[in-house]
């Protein structure tokens, strides 16, 4: 099992729908971070969360610490957030390295 | 946010032969840097871990004569890819973290390698 999971693995939706990809982890950590990856391959770090949650445009991240989840929330979806997002975790044990998901793959239909 | 930077963006190079790939830190001073590989539709895998002025740290099984890293500035980590084969043709990504009070990793766009 991975350390970190994430759903769904692929997701289409109609563009204005309200998105949300879910990441567990198994392991204690410091920080989650959620990033982006469009199919140019550079990655974008759109948050890093250790409690809480945090708000950016459309974009919302939540993290529970007791339960080891996190989300990332997509309102009003456009065919410009089609990308792979990412949720990446760093262990408490393996100092500032990232642990990643494998990714939840978004297409949004215009 | 932060600026890292990769060159090549794409690099198509002949068996045998050695490339270098460049990340940097453009507005910050990195310490530390990480390179990744990543294989089409798989999650990035760590490489190893770049520390300026001192040895790069190898994960398990990355060949530490194969890929070469040297850090010798706050703002610059180079990989080399000696004797490339055409297995070893990738998209590799650098990060550098920034140990301000963001205490963040920063991306940089990626190098596509191609061995033929």
């Amino acid at each position: 099992k991975n350390e970190v999971e994430q759903s769904p693995q692929n997701l289409t939706a109609q563009e204005g729908e309200f998105i949300t990809i879910n990441c567990s982890y198994s392991v204690g950590i410091s920080a989650l971070h959620w990033l982006q990856q469009h199919p140019g391959g550079g990655i974008v770090s759109l948050f890093m969360l250790s409690s809480g949650k945090k708000k950016h445009g459309r974009l919302i991240a939540t993290i529970n610490i007791q339960e080891k989840h996190s989300s990332l929330h997509i309102t009003a979806s456009h065919p410009r957030d089609s990308a792979v997002y990412i949720c990446a975790v760093r262990r408490k044990s393996s100092g500032d390295k990232l642990t990643f998901g494998t990714g939840t793959r978004l297409a949004v239909r215009p | 946010g932060a600026v890292v930077s990769q060159h090549p963006s794409r690099v198509i190079c002949k068996s045998g032969t050695s490339v270098k790939i460049e990340c940097r830190s453009l507005d910050f001073q990195a310490t530390t840097m990480f390179w990744y590989r990543q294989f089409p539709k798989q999650s990035l895998m760590l490489m190893a871990t770049s520390n300026e002025g001192s040895k790069a740290t190898y994960e398990q099984g990355v060949e530490k004569d194969k890929f070469l890293i040297n850090h010798a500035s706050l703002t610059l980590s180079t990989l080399t890819v000696t004797s490339a084969h055409p297995e070893d043709s990738s998209f590799y990504i650098c990060s550098a973290l920034d140990r301000g009070y963001r205490y963040e990793q920063y991306f940089g766009p990626g190098t596509r390698l191609t061995v033929t």
